[in-house]
């Protein structure tokens, strides 16, 4: 059974750092590229961050870009998102996700298939 | 970016009811589309990727279709248990991107 299981999450004040690991289980993790996706309390979701299976390929969405690092270990089953600068907008639930893909005419396209339960960051 | 419109954003249905939601991307993803359940309370569930293909365990009154930019998610019979919130997201171009969400309750 595939399971996803995020933590470090917390209360944080404004500009401070913290970072948040998902533990990944009942699949290869060397195989799956994965990615973190938040959802600000009441509202929809928004991808933050990706990272192919061997690290070679990382995009970030904008709102997060230079001030958060996505990585993993391979080794342990691990994903990481390093958060810095924390700003009141990060506030969410932030969920670990893994991504397969499918080819379509443009070229791969990527969905989610898998998601943890989830761990909050709230900024203030 | 690619923006996703999503509509409606929120509808009520019958037991038995046929639900229709839609999704529109501001460029042709060339099927590159996935919709999501979410329950409160519970993370989002995969229910169809390339817009058509039905996710292992998903029943069969779900139904994904549409094309180019234009796509629609199908639940042939509403039951209790599809109450709830449903994204599409478009998995083509980075930045990867959501619908806002339709709101599904029971009538």
């Amino acid at each position: 059974e595939v399971q996803l299981v995020e933590s470090g999450g917390g209360l944080v004040q404004p500009g401070r750092s913290l970072k948040l690991s998902c533990l990944a289980s009942g699949f290869t993790f060397s195989n799956y590229g994965m990615n973190w996706i938040r959802q600000a309390p009441g509202k929809g979701l928004e991808w933050v961050a990706s990272i192919s299976s061997s690290s070679s390929y990382i995009y970030y969405a904008d709102t997060v870009k230079g001030r958060f690092t996505i990585s993993r270990d391979n080794a342990k089953n691990t994903l990481y998102l390093q958060m810095t600068s924390l700003r009141s907008e990060d506030t969410a639930l932030y969920y670990c996700a893994r991504h397969s893909n499918l080819y379509v005419y443009y070229g791969l396209s990527y969905y989610f298939d898998y998601w943890g339960q989830g761990v909050m960051v709230t900024v203030s | 970016d690619i923006q996703m419109t999503q509509s409606p954003a929120s509808l009520s249905a019958s037991l038995g009811e046929t639900v229709t939601i839609q999704c529109r991307a501001s460029e042709d993803i060339y099927s590159g589309l996935a919709w999501y359940q979410q329950k409160p309370g519970k993370s989002p569930q995969l229910l169809i990727y390339g817009a058509s293909s039905l996710q292992d365990g998903v029943p069969s009154r779900f139904s994904g279709s549409g094309s180019g930019t234009q796509y629609s998610l199908k639940i042939s019979s509403m039951q209790t248990e599809d109450e709830g919130v449903y994204f599409c997201q478009q998995g083509l171009k980075y930045p990867l991107t959501f619908g806002s969400g339709t709101k599904l309750e029971i009538k």
